[in-house]
């Protein structure tokens, strides 16, 4: 079956760096996306990767390794606005979304 | 300013009763999306629409049903066959469904029952 794991929650501290980490199994890989979701609102498209490597936008960098079936959000000088849901999607061989629970991610002062 | 309009943001259920949840979007998107979200599991899909007049079922249809009689809409109606209606409901469209398209979505609707 097709399956996305990631840490149910994670803190760290503000001005801190955070990995947050995603492993998917799959047959088939149409790409992986990261999406932020603040509690009872919507989640917004952060990056998406496709090719192995590191993608970097601003704050936030996306990795992929898809030998590993591995990905990573890593988000650099934390700010409390950063204390959100982090949801990891891998797209399917149908083109389909497969999504994680998501990872809670607490930042501390 | 474009983007997708979910109503109500909170609803209550009644035994035996049905209920439509509304979605409008004014990207001009071909795809939309209806995904449940429960507290620790990943959103899953219960129908979606590539086109006007065309929609398929998704992982957990069951309970549920969906019109797209327009681009711009696409009604969630939430049946009595469904037991445990109580999630957090999102909506959600892109332009297509190719691989790098992303996802924008709604603000929710939270489905209590009473």
């Amino acid at each position: 079956g097709q399956n996305i794991d990631q840490p149910t929650e994670m803190t760290a501290t503000e001005g801190a760096i955070v990995q947050i980490n995603c492993t998917y199994q799959t047959s088939g890989f149409n790409g992986l996306f990261w999406y932020q979701q603040h509690a009872g609102e919507a989640p917004t498209f952060l990056s998406y990767n496709v090719l192995d490597g590191l993608e970097e936008k601003g704050r936030f960098s996306s990795f992929l390794s898809r030998s590993k079936g591995y990905s990573y959000l890593l988000l650099k000088e934390l700010q409390m606005k950063d204390s959100a849901s982090y949801l990891c999607a891998e797209k399917d061989s149908n083109y389909q979304l497969i999504w994680g629970a998501g990872t809670k991610l607490i930042i501390k002062p | 300013d474009g983007g997708i309009t979910q109503s109500p943001k909170y609803l209550f259920r009644k035994e035996g009763q049905n209920v439509t949840l509304s979605c409008e979007q004014n990207l001009n998107h071909d795809a939309m999306y209806w995904y449940r979200q429960d507290p620790g599991q990943g959103l899953r899909l219960i129908y979606y629409s590539q086109i006007v007049n065309d929609f398929q079922k998704g992982d957990i249809a069951e309970g549920y049903s969906v019109s797209r009689e327009k681009k711009e809409s696409f009604p969630l109606t939430v049946t009595s066959a469904q037991k445990n209606p109580t999630a957090f409901y999102l909506c959600a469209s892109s332009l297509g469904q190719g691989e790098a398209e992303k996802l924008f979505f709604g603000s929710g609707t939270q489905l209590s029952v009473l």
